[in-house]
């Protein structure tokens, strides 16, 4: 299985509502990764789970919050986000270390803030 | 810090000819690892093709081929026999010290019928 697979596909939300976006992988990865993308963009770092570990924080706002319950699943907490974190939420996961083995995408989440 | 230059905003080809898309890097790290991902209208980033900077020949898969030039630290990716389904968005990328992938702007390839 070389998939990752996300959850919801498509999420719309208020201002004030708290949403999860979830992430699993059965590959034996270690290492897990949120990457936000704006229209036209390349994805941006969020967040990178190693070893189920939070290893690097990209000085994302605290209405962001990542969880990594196993080294399968890692989550995405959302609360009282702005219209501007509209965009495509895309999670990853790789071996982990320092390999240079490809990171696996999963085919992303894609959220409207209204 | 790792940086990584796509200078084509928007490439057209016509099907089943070939086409090169850019990628020029910056490293201070004497081994790195080049990537390129190919991401359609859906939003998937799916992997194609994988150089590393020891590699002593250029990276082929299927279709795609790497022209790894590593004294101008170029690496562009070279489709053979563009598709119609070849037209998406193509990212380089390379890695960065904690382990994530650093992107190019990217080039959106257009495959002309």
């Amino acid at each position: 299985d070389t998939e990752v697979t996300q959850t919801p596909k498509h999420l719309v939300m208020g201002m004030t509502n708290k949403k999860s976006l979830k992430c699993e992988q059965h590959m034996g990865h270690r290492a897990m990764y949120w990457y936000k993308q704006k229209a036209k963009k390349p994805p941006e770092l969020m967040f990178v789970y190693s070893y189920e570990k939070l290893s690097i924080n990209e000085s994302v706002p605290s209405r962001f919050s990542p969880e990594c319950p196993n080294s399968s699943l890692l989550n995405l907490h959302l609360h009282a986000l702005q219209p501007e974190d509209s965009a495509l939420y895309l999670c990853a996961s790789s071996q982990g270390g320092n390999s240079y083995n490809e990171q696996f995408f999963g085919p992303g989440t894609r959220l409207t803030v209204l | 810090a790792q940086k990584i230059t796509q200078t084509q905003p928007g490439m057209f080809v016509q099907e089943k000819e070939a086409v090169t898309l850019d990628c020029t890097y910056d490293t201070s790290d004497p081994s790195y690892g080049l990537f390129w991902y190919k991401q359609p209208s859906s939003g998937e980033m799916i992997f194609l093709i994988y150089q590393g900077s020891y590699d002593q020949q250029n990276a082929t898969e299927g279709r795609y081929s790497l022209n790894f030039q590593k004294a101008r630290k170029s690496a562009n990716l070279v489709i053979s026999a563009s598709q119609l389904g070849d037209s998406a968005m193509y990212f380089c990328a390379m890695k960065g010290s904690q382990g994530n992938l650093i992107f190019g702007k990217g080039t959106k390839l257009s495959v002309k019928p």
